[in-house]
């Protein structure tokens, strides 16, 4: 079965900053995706970014990149120059990417503060 | 429309009522997704949609719940004789083939 953890409930940073949210994952697969979202207080889910397992070089999307290690099975989000709009819950998320199994599994998320 | 679409935003049942949460999904989403997010949680898997197809309803906490998705676009998730450990946010979810999840705002559900 597919796990996702995020070992951290709770994170702080000082505006401008940069901090780093963890994920670890398990899984059999040797083929799939992985995602962090972004979820304000108006509860919409949204993609931050995706990272393809196949894919040796690590995604970025403006201020937020991943640290992917697959053979660790660790995906970890950072982000750089936080702003007060980046506050939120993080979700780090695992998807199979073949087969009709195409639930998503989510972590518990990361309640990320930023400090003016 | 431009994005998932949910309805209600918030409900409010006493517990035994029946309820009855709507989804629209983006136009030529094929994918579907319910999931049920508790207070401080993650979303937790109910059931996934292939066009009309209920491919997996692993998820589904009891027979209570149901969906469904008769013309493969709108998707209604009912949920029988209420209780109160069904409050939770409702997520719906669409995506194209082995793309990203497209939330809609969830609906807010309180049993009381």
């Amino acid at each position: 079965a597919q796990t996702v953890t995020q070992s951290q409930p709770e994170m702080s940073v000082q505006e401008a900053e940069t901090v780093t949210l963890s994920c670890t994952y398990d899984t059999s697969e040797s083929d799939y995706y992985l995602f962090w979202y972004k979820q304000p207080p108006s509860r919409q889910m949204i993609l931050v970014i995706r990272q393809e397992a196949y894919k040796q070089q690590n995604a970025t999307e403006n201020r937020f990149s991943v640290n992917f290690q697959k053979a660790a099975k660790s995906f970890s989000l950072k982000i750089s120059d936080s702003q007060l709009g980046d506050a939120a819950m993080y979700f780090c998320a695992y998807r199979r990417s073949i087969g009709t199994g195409n639930q998503f599994y989510f972590g518990t998320g990361t309640s990320l503060t930023v400090i003016p | 429309g431009a994005g998932v679409s949910q309805s209600p935003r918030y409900k409010v049942a006493k517990r035994g009522q029946d309820v009855a949460l709507r989804c629209d999904p983006i136009s030529g989403h094929v994918s579907l997704f319910w999931y049920q997010q508790a207070l401080g949680q993650g979303p937790e898997f109910l059931t996934y949609f292939q066009n009309e197809a209920q491919l997996d309803k692993s998820g589904l906490p009891s027979d209570r719940f149901f969906a469904e998705r008769p013309e493969g676009s709108v998707s209604t998730l009912k949920i029988q004789r209420t209780q109160q450990e069904d409050s939770a946010v409702y997520l719906c979810a669409s995506s194209l083939r082995n793309s990203p999840l497209h939330f809609g705002n969830g609906t807010r559900l309180t049993v009381t």
